[in-house]
């Protein structure tokens, strides 16, 4: 079956410290693979995707890059700010495999002055 | 525009009652999902539908959990005789088609089964 693991949380950052969440999957297709993310009191939103083998999801400062190979796809970021702050859930949806996604269990993320 | 609402946004009921929860999708949106999210889990993959028919509903727990959406907007989950195991935040989605990427996600309704 279809399933993604996910860094256990919570991780504790100082303010513009470098941050990697790291993200591995299965897959018995070809998946697409997404970050999510939950600020605090608020709905999940799309942070970042990539579709094929070697693409980078970017936004907000934060990036990851699809690895085949090693089946991966770790979130960074060069320097955290407080409003970083939330919760991170990677996840994968396999092409015709009725577009469910399927996620981590999440990383919490909390970034200090 | 407005995006996905979920009514309400809290429900706290007791073992063996009925619940429903409603979800309302961002307008033009064909495709819309529901996801459980146990404390401290991820969300978990319920039932999808595409228009009005439920094109997978294999994450559906068991037979005391039944979704609608006749007319291909507004969507209820509906749960009979819950338990305390019910427990959890119901999450809906929805995207413009069965195949795009984005699925937009509600506040979520949180059930407490006491």
């Amino acid at each position: 079956g279809n399933s993604v693991t996910q860094m256990e949380g919570p991780v504790t950052l100082s303010e513009e410290a470098f941050l990697t969440i790291n993200c591995t999957y299965t897959a018995t297709g070809y998946p697409s693979l997404f970050w999510y993310v939950q600020y605090p009191g608020e709905g999940l939103q799309l942070l970042l995707k990539a579709t094929k083998a070697d693409d980078k999801g970017s936004n907000k400062g934060f990036e990851a890059t699809y690895r085949k190979e090693t089946t991966s796809f770790h979130l960074e970021k060069g320097s955290v700010q407080v409003s970083d702050s939330a919760v991170y859930f990677c996840a994968l949806k396999v092409t015709g495999g009725g577009n469910k996604l399927t996620f981590g269990t999440g990383t919490q993320l909390k970034v200090e002055l | 525009g407005a995006g996905v609402s979920q009514t309400p946004s809290n429900k706290v009921t007791e073992k063996g009652k009925y619940v429903e929860l409603r979800c309302d999708p961002i307008s033009g949106h064909t495709a819309l999902y529901w996801y459980r999210q146990s404390l401290g889990q991820g969300p978990e993959f319920l039932i999808y539908f595409q228009g009005t028919g439920a094109a997978d509903d294999s994450g559906l727990p068991n037979d005391r959990f039944f979704a609608v959406r006749p007319e291909g907007s507004v969507s209820t989950l509906k749960i009979q005789r819950t338990e305390r195991g019910d427990s959890a935040v119901y999450l809906c989605a929805s995207s413009l088609g069965g195949g795009a990427e984005t699925q937009y996600f509600g506040p979520g309704t949180r059930l407490l089964v006491l």
